[in-house]
């Protein structure tokens, strides 16, 4: 089993840039997360995905922010345009269960994002 | 208040000590219980469940204080590879799981 796969796992741009990060899930898993991590506020959820149908989406930060998930073994995370405040460690992970995701959560190795 | 509070530290032990770290939550309602290991730059993982009863793991001891709102976990001869950040994790009602921003352990020979 592969796992969660994310790229890229460095990003660097300028400020004003589009930035796509991608994460392919694990096969059969039917729910797909991304958070950020900063030091400051830790992790957080972003949105996350069951059978490639966004649910929640309430820790999308702005506009600027968009996730799709075109199908069940792809999604990407866009962020237009960038901000230095953007800068984070953006992780992608899935689960195949509702009933307990704290135990079947499976985290990619993430995106470390730096925005100039 | 923050809805999943710890001690950010660093707690910095010597080889064999017993070291113990607590995390608070805000939501009474709050359903499931972990404690999650992240290694430097690396992904976090789960290191255990925490239980009503309590539950161990070898070395690790994890308890659950529903009255007072936190949960422990506690680590016993602690190792060099125990060196980590220690991630609680509280589930909610919906399942949502909200993380605390994580205890730093150093380890030293």
């Amino acid at each position: 089993d592969a796992g969660v796969i994310q790229s890229p796992r460095h990003e660097v741009t300028e400020m004003g840039q589009e930035v796509t990060l991608r994460c392919k899930p694990i096969s059969g898993h039917d729910y797909l997360f991304w958070y950020r991590q900063t030091m400051m506020r830790g992790l957080e959820l972003l949105i996350y995905f069951n059978n490639n149908v966004p649910i929640d989406d309430s820790g999308m930060p702005e506009d600027r922010f968009s996730a799709k998930m075109p199908n069940a073994s792809f999604s990407t995370l866009k962020i237009q345009p960038s901000e230095p405040r953007d800068s984070a460690v953006y992780f992608c992970a899935s689960s195949d269960r509702e009933d307990s995701w704290g135990e079947k959560l499976f985290f990619g190795s993430g995106t470390q994002l730096s925005v100039l | 208040r923050k809805e999943v509070e710890q001690d950010p530290g660093p707690f910095n032990v010597p080889e064999g000590a017993t070291v113990a770290f607590n995390c608070t939550y805000s939501n009474s309602a709050s359903q499931s219980f972990f404690w999650y290991r992240q290694d430097c730059r690396k992904e976090p993982k789960l290191l255990m469940s925490v239980y009503s009863s309590g539950n161990e793991d070898g070395r690790f001891t994890a308890q659950l204080n529903r009255a007072s709102q936190y949960i422990s976990l506690l680590i016993r001869d602690s190792k060099l590879s125990d060196s980590a950040t220690y991630l609680c994790v509280i589930g909610d009602s919906s399942y949502k799981l909200i993380f605390g921003s994580g205890t730093r352990l150093l380890v030293r020979p």
